[in-house]
């Protein structure tokens, strides 16, 4: 595997389940992000992840908690979510420099619809 | 916080004619400005960059312009092919000391016409 890869590619999941998103890079990065990416919209920022701290939390709600167990390994746990939050949800990740982080690469993403 | 404007929503051009999108940021210290194309079922795929140190780059037959004054910069496509069909992205972002999130415009859907 290169690059940056999501599982599931597709979820469909009643509001009442809980669900896991999961984002692996092969890189060899030290920064991960999630982005929201919905229909009309531009994508949003939901959190950034810095060797494994979380150093960014865009007014996400508590329905999605994030969890980066390692630079390589980013899920995003999914708990009674609302329609409105069907969306393609998008891992990326760059290299943290103390000077800055620019180049950030996408995986495929995953399509959530929740019914 | 920084807002990035795209334009347009839709390009469509002739097969080997040119293509230009527009985007304009508002946070003069913003620094960075990647430009990203997605193609349909896939994640965004970065395609060329800009640093606020520098006025242009090129890449072949893309090159991206930046007006720092004027707080916008450009995606330029030449000799544009079917495969440019896709939906390009400009971003902005202040990068310094640390990870940063990308601030995205809506995005343009290019039409490559034979």
């Amino acid at each position: 595997e290169t690059g940056v890869t999501q599982t599931p590619r597709h979820l469909v999941m009643g509001m009442t389940n809980k669900k896991s998103l999961k984002c692996e890079q092969h890189l060899g990065h030290n920064a991960m992000y999630w982005y929201k990416q919905s229909a009309k919209k531009p994508l949003e920022l939901m959190f950034v992840y810095s060797l494994e701290e979380r150093v960014e939390n865009n007014s996400v709600p508590s329905r999605f908690s994030p969890e980066c167990p390692n630079s390589s390994h980013l899920f995003l746990h999914l708990h009674t979510l609302q329609p409105e939050d069907s969306a393609l949800y998008l891992c990326a990740s760059s290299q943290d420099y103390s000077g800055g982080s620019y180049e950030q690469y996408f995986g495929p993403g995953t399509r959530l619809t929740v019914t | 916080g920084e807002n990035v404007e795209q334009h347009p929503s839709t390009l469509s051009v002739q097969e080997g004619d040119s293509a230009v999108i527009k985007c304009t940021y508002s946070d003069s210290a913003s620094n960075y400005f990647p430009w990203y194309k997605q193609e349909l079922g896939k994640g965004p795929q970065l395609i060329i960059d800009i640093r606020s140190n520098v006025g242009e780059k090129k890449d072949q037959r893309i090159a991206v312009t930046l007006n720092k004054t004027a707080k916008h910069f450009s995606l330029h496509i030449t000799e544009t092919q079917p495969e440019d069909s896709a939906v390009y992205f400009c971003a902005a972002i202040l990068s310094g000391g640390g990870a940063d999130g990308l601030t995205f415009g809506k995005g343009t859907h290019l039409i490559i016409q034979p």
